[in-house]
């Protein structure tokens, strides 16, 4: 069955840290692979996306990620977060033909300690 | 601003009643694609139209509906509410069918509250 695991549902890091979100799939087939952030009170913004090439993709805000094919992971980095980072990230995957088959992780919250 | 707009924000309404929400896409986005966020289901696809048609179905209840207008826009029709159907109900619209094809956009959600 294909599926994706966010294995952390809060996660609370200090304003200038480094951070880690971690997301692993089930994909039958070669999976296109998304990284979505939901402020409070909006939409999903895309943050980055992966379907082949090189496997560190970088993305908007300061994000990257990484595609570990052998781990089944896809999972979010910044090196220094900030308080405007506070929001719910959704790992996604579905295939690269059809945007309807997206399947969505249950999201990971992350606060910012000041 | 992703360029995606709802309406309403907000919507409280009792069970038994209908009610309609309405999305308007990017503009030239020819796909609009309807999403349930709820606390317990987390985010579950609905409904995909493209250019009119209806393209693929997901979880999407029979007491719930969908159309795509000429002019792109779109509305999900809920009927026969009931308390479970209280959730977030996000559009996105993207350029083509495939996720290849573009990113989707979302617009900010409509949050309806079913008393």
């Amino acid at each position: 069955a294909q599926s994706v695991t966010q294995p952390d549902i809060h996660i609370t890091v200090s304003e200038g840290a480094s951070l880690e979100l971690r997301c692993n799939y089930s994909y039958g087939a070669t999976p296109y692979l998304f990284w979505y952030v939901q402020s409070p009170g909006q939409g999903l913004q895309l943050l980055l996306k992966y379907f082949s090439g090189d496997t560190l993709v970088q993305g908007i805000k300061g994000f990257e990620a990484e595609f570990k094919r052998s781990q089944s992971s896809f999972n979010l980095r910044k090196p220094s977060v900030h308080w405007s980072d506070a929001a719910e990230y959704f790992c996604a995957v579905g295939p690269y033909s059809s945007a309807s088959k997206i399947i969505f992780g249950s999201g990971t919250r992350l606060s910012i300690r000041p | 601003d992703s360029g995606v707009t709802q309406t309403p924000k907000h919507l409280i309404t009792a069970t038994g009643q209908r009610v309609t929400l309405r999305c308007s896409p990017r503009s030239g986005d020819l796909s609009v694609y309807w999403y349930q966020q709820s606390l317990d289901q987390g985010l579950q696809f609905l409904i995909h139209y493209y250019n009119g048609e209806e393209r693929a179905k997901g979880n999407i209840l029979e007491r719930f509906s969908a159309q795509q207008f000429p002019d792109l826009h779109s509305e999900l029709n809920l009927s026969s509410l009931e308390l479970g159907d209280s959730a977030l109900y996000f559009c996105a619209s993207s350029g083509g069918i495939g996720a290849g094809s573009g990113e989707q956009y979302f617009g900010p959600g409509t949050r309806l509250t079913v008393t």
